[in-house]
């Protein structure tokens, strides 16, 4: 049973470009979060999304957008990316956003910015 | 201002002794406790989990006791293994929505042979 699947695994993207992160849910879950964890530090909660909504927000700018397709899939899209934006960008998923039992996540996306 | 903080970076234990990591919350409102643990390049896999109505749960060798008073958590580990041996980080929610959860900054566990 294959859980929570994140592509691409790495990448590097110049200041100022946009950047996309994909997320495939672990068979069964309904609901995306996403996180991002800098160096050192715990994740940080960016959205979650639910039946196709944003349903709730972290402190991040408006930079930071998502999306969420019928078959529970997730994208999230960053716009003029900064240095500060690199970390390592972590989805998780459940059935139902309460979450009972934890979270499960992906192995997550490298993204280095230059 | 963080929210919830592990306040051990690091914490080591010989094979077979109880681990004890410890987090600290800020915000009354936070009503489930989760912990995770970390694997080098891999994402966190959830451990175990409490409610705010509770004081203390367990599963198996892992036991998480919740202080509320004191804004208190702390995970047992009983006895220790080797392959216990990760980062450990201590998550909080409001609203049972552990989907938004604030995470501390991890503690590293070595469990030595």
């Amino acid at each position: 049973d294959a859980g929570v699947t994140q592509s691409p695994t790495h990448l590097i993207k110049t200041r100022g470009q946009q950047v996309t992160l994909r997320c495939s849910p672990k068979s069964g879950h309904d609901t995306v979060s996403w996180y991002q964890q800098a160096l050192g530090q715990g994740p940080q909660f960016i959205f979650q999304y639910y039946e196709e909504e944003e349903r709730q927000r972290g402190n991040f700018p408006d930079r930071f957008s998502g999306h969420q397709f019928p078959n529970y899939s997730s994208e999230l899209n960053v716009n003029a990316l900064l240095l500060g934006d690199s970390a390592l960008y972590l989805c998780a998923s459940s059935s139902g956003q309460g979450g009972w039992g934890g979270y499960t996540f992906g192995s997550g996306t490298r993204l280095t910015v230059v | 201002d963080q929210q919830v903080k592990q306040n051990s970076p690091s914490l080591s234990v010989q094979e077979g002794r109880i681990s004890i990591l410890n987090c600290d919350y800020t915000n009354s409102m936070f009503d489930y406790f989760l912990w995770y643990k970390k694997y080098p390049a891999e994402g966190p896999t959830f451990l175990i989990s409490i409610s705010s109505i509770k004081d203390k749960n367990e599963d198996g060798r892992f036991t998480v006791f919740l202080n509320k008073s004191a804004k208190h958590l702390s995970l047992h580990i009983v006895p220790s293994q080797p392959g216990d041996s990760a980062v450990y980080f201590c998550a909080a929610s409001e609203n049972n929505n552990a989907g938004k959860s604030t995470f501390g900054d991890g503690t590293t566990l070595t469990v030595k042979p």
